[in-house]
């Protein structure tokens, strides 16, 4: 068990609506990370946050934003959902920026029908 | 931004025998090169990891080499055994603004009995 956590495991829905995935860094880490890995594809880096302030962003779309809350839980928003938006959602965590690896939580796997 | 090429995208060894994994980066400033390994419709997780002032790192039958030089990495597994076939994901953190990591697109390992 990593210690980061991901809410729900599992989410189906249709094109067009809008879903929120939550995750909750392992104790103590001040870094979130939010990846998208489609079928057979690699980790996409969407976006990151540091302390609650955002530090980095990857290939998000429009469509999607992310923020940390003062209590370090991240949520991922997606809305406008298309079938491509489907793939498993990652987030990570780490204790700071620059020199900690990464620890990934379970995954949320989204299809959109 | 930082481009990671991984090869290659599948690799069949027989069982005992050592497999390498190359990886190579486009961002001379990257200092921070960690090793995955996922099994499927698992999270990734952190297997061996080597910063850019260490030329090579060893953990029992995993080892990475580092050539700042040529920008590339590599990760050696010896005396592979069945649970090893997984999918193996180099990646590389920029020293630059951007923390996230950006990962290589993944290595099929395959271990034959």
């Amino acid at each position: 068990d990593s210690g980061v956590t991901q809410t729900p495991k599992h989410l189906i829905t249709a094109t067009g609506q809008r879903v929120t995935l939550r995750c909750s860094p392992r104790s103590g880490d001040l870094s979130v990370y939010w990846y998208q890995q489609s079928l057979d594809q690699g980790l996409q880096f969407l976006i990151q946050y540091y302390n609650g302030e955002e530090r980095a962003k990857g290939n998000i779309l429009e469509r999607f934003s992310a923020q940390q809350f003062p209590d370090l839980h991240s949520e991922l928003n997606l809305s406008s959902l298309e079938l491509g938006d489907s793939a498993l959602y990652f987030c990570a965590s780490s204790l700071d920026r620059k020199n900690s690896p990464l620890h990934f939580g379970n995954g949320t796997r989204l299809t959109v029908t | 931004g930082e481009n990671v090429e991984q090869h290659p995208s599948t690799l069949s060894v027989q069982e005992g025998d050592s497999a390498v994994i190359k990886c190579t980066y486009s961002d001379s400033a990257s200092n921070y090169f960690p090793w995955y390994k996922q099994e499927l419709g698992k999270r990734p997780q952190l297997i061996i990891d080597i910063r850019s002032n260490v030329g090579e790192k060893k953990d029992q039958r995993i080892a990475v080499t580092l050539n700042k030089t040529a920008k590339h990495f590599s990760l050696h597994i010896t005396e592979t055994q069945p649970e090893d076939s997984a999918v193996y994901f180099c990646a590389a953190r920029s020293g630059g603004g951007a923390d996230g990591l950006t990962f290589g697109k993944g290595t099929h390992l395959i271990i034959q009995p």
